[in-house]
């Protein structure tokens, strides 16, 4: 299996820009979840999702944020406008179940930077 | 909620030192507990994870043990190497992953 498939790796847009972030999840995994990492704040969980149905956005910053799962195995992660405080590097993971004995598994993220 | 609370860094050793990172978690029920390593420039990789009370989880001559009584899993390495110079994350599942801060390792040949 390829893994977490992540694109585009690196992203540089202007600010009021929107971005789209992709993933494509583990085949068979049926819980994804979007984390942004900053020196600041860290790894936070923005959303996940179980069997494509969103579960938990209680992380999502702000309404600019918003993120879909149409099918087993796509998910974007949208924002719109984009800001400079939204430069981070954001990852995108899927795991088997709900619940972390099976594990998760992380792509190798976006870095996003907004000028 | 659940957290997790590790061990402030950055750390720097010297090759072959002994290495622990300290790692606490408040939580309800018993979670399971995750070691993740992050290579410069790279994404998290599972290092070790337990399931359970006294689990004690290993790989690569890394070593944690889920301790209920002291609601910690320290990892320890009993000699690290240049090419263990990462960053490492405790992590606590409750059907999400909850993150502790990181810790910055870095060792000097």
């Amino acid at each position: 299996d390829a893994g977490v498939i992540q694109s585009p790796r690196h992203e540089v847009t202007e600010m009021g820009q929107e971005v789209t972030l992709r993933c494509k999840p583990i085949s068979g995994h049926n819980s994804l979840f979007w984390y942004r990492q900053t020196m600041m704040r860290g790894l936070e969980l923005l959303i996940y999702f179980n069997n494509n149905v969103p579960i938990d956005d209680s992380g999502m910053p702000e309404d600019r944020f918003s993120a879909k799962m149409p099918n087993a195995s796509f998910s974007t992660l949208k924002i719109q406008p984009s800001e400079p405080r939204d430069s981070a590097v954001y990852f995108c993971a899927s795991s088997p179940g709900a619940g972390g004995a099976a594990g998760y598994t992380f792509g190798s993220g976006t870095r996003l930077t907004v000028v | 909620g659940n957290s997790v609370t590790q061990m402030e860094g950055p750390v720097t050793l010297s090759e072959e030192a002994f290495l622990t990172i300290n790692c606490t978690y408040t939580a309800t029920g018993y979670p399971s507990l995750f070691w993740y390593v992050q290579y410069p420039g790279e994404g998290l990789q599972l290092l070790l994870k337990a399931t359970k009370a006294d689990d004690k989880g290993s790989n690569k001559g890394f070593e944690a043990t889920y301790r209920k009584e002291t609601t910690s899993f320290h990892l320890e390495k009993g000699s690290v190497q240049v090419s263990d110079s990462a960053v490492y994350f405790c992590a606590l599942d409750d059907y999400k992953l909850s993150f502790g801060a990181g810790t910055t390792v870095t060792v000097r040949a």
